[in-house]
């Protein structure tokens, strides 16, 4: 079981919007549709952004989506804000009923 | 709303057992969900331990199934991570959580350091 391939960092200015991809099998990203993204601030615990790969919790700003395409999947951030800086993290169920995290995203505000 | 609360020993030496409870308030841990742990190094990401139904059955991270061991007291409302065998790359924040593989994580515990030193 290897972890879920991010880039290490993406960065953008406030307004714009950025993506991020999350890359993995077809054992688990590309064989299930159960691809969650969190948001960790430091110090913090993280926070559920989508589930189900398209699906908001409520509450969670619209400004954030999520879609999938063969093995990846990917999280975008629209109308980037100073507060949106944070590390991100992709989750998908895997075959053998096991759970695997991406290495994570530190997302920069410039 | 669930709450969850990680308490435990926040100092471990190397090759003794490291031992969590995850105490959980506003919602019945034998009502449903899978419950669970997560680990994160210092400055590292996130990584699944194992997972725990409410029937008691369990998932493990293959990588590190062979030392541990997660259990439920329903009596309790409590769930529990024992991790043997530690060396100081087990030196982690760990979270308890509830939600996992086709269900969301939609609940964490603010996480508790534990550090394996001598």
């Amino acid at each position: 079981q290897s972890a879920l391939t991010q880039p290490a960092s993406v960065s953008g200015s406030p307004g714009q919007s950025i993506t991020i991809a999350c890359t993995g099998t077809s054992s688990d990203v590309g064989g299930y549709n159960y691809v969650s993204w969190y948001q960790q601030h430091p110090g913090k615990a993280p926070k559920l952004m989508i589930f189900d790969v398209d699906n908001r919790p409520s509450g969670v700003s619209n400004r954030f989506s999520g879609s999938k395409s063969g093995n990846t999947a990917s999280l975008t951030i629209s109308g980037l804000q100073a507060e949106d800086e944070a590390d991100y993290y992709c989750s998908s169920y895997g075959s053998g009923t096991t759970a695997v995290f991406g290495g994570g995203t530190k997302v920069t505000v410039l | 709303q669930v709450q969850l609360q990680e308490s435990g020993p926040g100092l471990v030496k190397p090759s003794e057992t490291l031992s969590l409870t995850c105490t959980v308030s506003g919602y019945s841990i034998s009502s449903g969900y899978y419950w669970g742990w997560i680990r994160q190094p210092p400055g590292k990401g996130l990584e699944w331990i194992g997972t725990i139904y409410r029937s008691g059955t369990t998932y493990y991270n293959p990588s590190l199934k062979s030392r541990v061991t997660i259990s439920l007291d329903t009596s309790k409302n409590q769930f529990s991570l024992k991790l043997s065998s530690v060396t100081a790359t087990d030196t982690a924040v760990y979270y308890c959580a509830r939600g996992f593989f086709y269900e969301k994580i939609d609940s964490w515990g603010q996480g508790t350091l534990v550090t394996v030193s001598s």
